[in-house]
Formats: C-alpha cells, structure tokens, sequence
C-alpha cells in the first residue's frame, strides 16, 4: 500500500470550474508539500502546510492532522492550470525524507 | 528569488556511458537531495547529503551512483556505467533546516535520456 494516496489520478474540467485534489497519508508527518509539475517537467514548490490552510491567489491548500488527509483547491480554473499536482510528505522525525504520492494530472478545457 | 539550478537540462547518452548530472544548489542551504522520476511513475527519492557525506541512500543508489560536492556551489550526481531504465527526469533538492523548516527547493530537473 502507498504511504501517499492521491485522487483522483486524473481529472478534467471545464475552464471556470472549483477543482479539488485529494491527499491522504498513512505515515506521521511533519509538513506536507504540494507541488505543481508541468508537462516540461519541471517541478514548482506551491505550498508547505503543517496545519489548518494556506491561500496563494487562486490556489487553498488544507490539511487535517487527524484525518491524516490534505487537499488542494483551485478556484475559477484555467487552461494555464494544466499540469501534474503532487502530494509529498515529510515524515515526522526524518524531516529529510520526503514521501510522494503519484500526482493528479489535471487538465482543463477552454 | 534564489533558485536551484541544474545542468544540462537534457542529457543523451549510450549504454555503458558515464554521465555527470550537476546542481546548484541555494547558495545558504546545507542539506542537499537528488530525486529520480522515470517517466509516468512518481518520483522517488535517491540519496541526501549533509556536512560532505551521504546522510541516506535508497535502494535504489546502488553502487554506480555517487555524489559530490566538489566545490562550495555544486553538488553531482555520477552514474558510472548507465542502463536503459536509468532513462529518467532528475531532480536536484536543497533545503535549509533553518527555524526548524526543512522546506525543500526544486531544480528545474534534467531529463537523462540512454539509449
């Protein structure tokens, strides 16, 4: 069983719409890391939360300790959103070690 | 901003090829990191560094690889004698661990191609 789970895998959404990604987790963390990768390959850090939510623009991150479980929510999508978002988590006492989960590959239509 | 810089961003080689990937990591930061992404699957992590030596290796970082600092501002990753499923996107990380954050900055990745 993965340590991260992401959904979904895969979404797609009409330009405009409130998309939501889901991260659950089954280790103890520290922090969790979400991240944006484009299909360059490139990865870009978006937030690192330890609790409660963090808003970036467009872009809200949560996260429940107890639940073990994060999400990530973009309002008002757009096409420029289109990329893979990872879920990572570093474990509570090894705060070098980083957990990925698989990404959610994102696409937004027009 | 500072930012993780690596090099190149794509490198094709043969099989049985030594290649260097090279990193620069922020220039304050202490703890460094390379990751591995084999094209659709996750990525995964392969060795940490701290004070001039490896602090964890994965499985993974088997006896071809091995990293370097060989300067104040680069950090290598060495693949001796590459195989074809070395064929990935590889990332370069550092962090800082200052005020108790271990947050850690990407490099841009350079995609390694063997064919």
């Amino acid at each position: 069983k993965n340590e991260v789970e992401q959904s979904p895998q895969n979404l797609t959404a009409q330009e405009g719409e409130f998309i939501t990604i889901n991260c659950s987790y089954s280790v103890g963390i520290s922090a969790l890391h979400w991240l944006q990768q484009h299909p360059g390959g490139g990865i870009v850090s978006l937030f690192m939360l330890s609790s409660g939510k963090k808003k970036h623009g467009r872009l809200i991150a949560t996260i429940n300790i107890q639940e073990k479980h994060s999400s990530l929510h973009i309002t008002a999508s757009h096409p420029r959103d289109s990329a893979v978002y990872i879920c990572a988590v570093y474990l509570i006492g090894r705060d070098d070690k980083i957990i990925f989960g698989k990404g959610t590959r994102l696409h937004i239509l027009p | 901003e500072p930012e993780v810089t690596q090099t190149p961003s794509h490198q094709v080689t043969q099989m049985g090829q030594e290649v260097i990937l090279r990193c620069v990591p922020i220039s304050n930061h202490l703890y460094f990191y390379w990751y591995r992404q084999i094209l659709g699957q996750k990525v995964e992590f392969l060795v940490s560094f701290y004070n001039n030596e490896i602090s964890e290796k994965s499985e993974i970082f088997d006896d071809q690889f091995s990293v370097e600092r060989p300067d104040g501002s680069n950090f290598t990753l060495k693949i001796r004698s590459t195989k074809l499923e070395d064929s990935a996107m590889y990332f370069c990380a550092s962090s800082d661990a200052s005020g108790g954050s271990y947050e850690q900055y990407f490099g841009p990745g350079t995609r390694l191609t063997v064919t």
